[in-house]
């Protein structure tokens, strides 16, 4: 089954409100990443994560090992934020090797 | 942040042609990955690369794939003969280790269209 499943699948807020994304693994974790994927494809890497709390502006990831979760907070969304975002989480024998969720598409309106 | 490159980043082709798609990783790093997303689908781990040797492939790296990186110099996956099925964008990655606390950098993709 899926190792990595990612909530909601997609999420349509109003700018100025705040989106909340889920990403839970079913195996240990070793590495986690988060990334945006802009409409046209390309990735923007967001957090490095493990375990713990991490801070980038109005973005926040929480990885919390025992619980076998990541979030990805986003405070006071503009329309800019809208895209799809993924979670990654690394192999225990091989790192670099990445399954990736299916991602959230995120649409902020206006 | 450390920088992967990806060139170029669209490519259209004719089905059965050869293509080389060419990416330029982080200039100390020592593991390099391609990974395949077909459009609206999920990314997907291809294949990677260390030493010169390919370490672990997925049941997506075909016998038409190949990778190399000859003389330190681009990473660089080949497709030979290309297909329709191929037509998807492909991420190059690379990162300094493979083991605790890896954090892999992406570049920005190649778009690849066989026609």
């Amino acid at each position: 089954g899926q190792q990595v499943q990612q909530s909601p699948a997609s999420l349509v807020l109003q700018e100025g409100e705040n989106a909340e994304l889920q990403c839970n693994f079913s195996t240990s974790l070793n590495s986690m990443q988060w990334f945006y994927q802009r409409p046209g494809g390309s990735l923007v890497s967001l957090f490095y994560n493990p375990s713990g709390t991490k801070h980038s502006g109005r973005l926040t990831s929480t990885t919390v090992i025992k619980e076998r979760r990541s979030s990805l907070h986003i405070s006071s969304s503009q329309t800019t934020d809208s895209g799809t975002y993924l979670c990654a989480l690394g192999m225990n024998y091989n790192q670099g090797k990445l399954i990736f969720g299916q991602g959230t598409k995120l649409s902020i309106k206006p | 942040g450390p920088k992967v490159l990806q060139i170029p980043s669209h490519q259209i082709i004719d089905m059965g042609q050869m293509v080389t798609l060419n990416c330029d990783p982080v200039s100390n790093h020592l593991y390099f990955y391609w990974y395949k997303q077909i459009l609206g689908q999920q990314m997907e781990f291809l294949v990677n690369f260390y030493n010169g040797k390919v370490m672990e492939k997925s049941k997506l790296f075909k016998d038409q794939f190949s990778v190399e990186r000859p003389d330190g110099s681009y990473f660089t996956l080949k497709i030979q003969p290309t297909a329709l099925e191929d037509s998807a964008v492909y991420f190059c990655a690379s990162s300094l280790g493979a083991g605790a606390n890896t954090e892999v950098f992406f570049g920005k993709g190649t778009r690849l269209t066989v026609v």
